[in-house]
């Protein structure tokens, strides 16, 4: 149990396209599900929680414009990359959390952009 | 910044025990110990996690000391498999979001 897919895997795309990711739980709903970006030889970086219903709380230094979130479901969760440039190339991971405020949150295998 | 403070290496004979150390001195009465690795370029998986009882299923057992400071993931019979970056957690005052470091990256050899 408690599956999260997300697709697509890879993409590759040119400067100045907008870039849809999507995020769901399988086999559990999820209030909450949260969106993270990783740089080559780094850690995990939280972006932004998303909540079911409502506006995205975003991390600092994140900027909403460029990242926009939906969760219109209690199992889907979309991050859209607003006219991506190279500097937004990342692998980007979500993740999302059973019912119980202390059950772990389970993550997705991530999602490898390259804007060229 | 991330609550727990981990070795960043450890090496471990393939079939043997590995024992992955984490320090959270600072955690309070009611935070629970994430633990979760990370394969190369994949999204991290849940292993385990405990309040103040020692825990195990079916991956690995998670050893918690009486005051709680401190914490030692075991993976019992360690395989190839699991050479991955190991993070230890504790989650942000109180609030769901998870606060990755570094983690450790284990080695396991043939």
């Amino acid at each position: 149990g408690a599956v999260v897919s997300q697709h697509p895997s890879w993409v590759i795309c040119k400067s100045g396209t907008s870039v849809k990711i999507e995020c769901r739980s399988l086999d559990f709903q999820a209030t909450t599900m949260f969106w993270y970006r990783q740089f080559p030889k780094q850690s995990l970086m939280l972006m932004a929680t998303s909540n079911e219903g409502s506006k995205a709380t975003y991390e600092q230094g994140v900027e909403k414009d460029k990242f926009l979130i939906n969760h219109a479901s209690l199992t889907l969760s979309t991050l859209t990359v607003t006219s991506a440039h190279p500097e937004d190339s990342s692998f980007y991971i979500c993740s999302a959390r059973d019912w119980g405020r202390n059950q772990p949150q389970h993550f997705g295998d991530g999602t490898r952009l390259s804007i060229l | 910044d991330a609550k727990t403070t981990q070795p960043p290496s450890m090496d471990c004979a393939e079939g043997r025990a590995a024992n992955l150390p984490c320090n959270h001195s600072t955690i309070s009465g009611n935070e629970y110990v994430y633990w979760y690795r990370q394969i190369h370029s994949q999204g991290p998986q849940y292993i385990i996690h405990g309040l103040k009882n020692n825990e195990t299923n079916e991956m690995a057992s998670l050893i918690i000391t009486e005051d709680r400071k401190s914490s030692t993931l075991i993976l019992p019979h360690a395989t190839l498999r699991d050479t991955a970056v190991y993070y230890c957690i504790v989650r942000v005052g109180g609030s769901e979001k998870l606060v990755f470091g570094k983690g450790t990256k284990l080695t396991v050899n043939p």
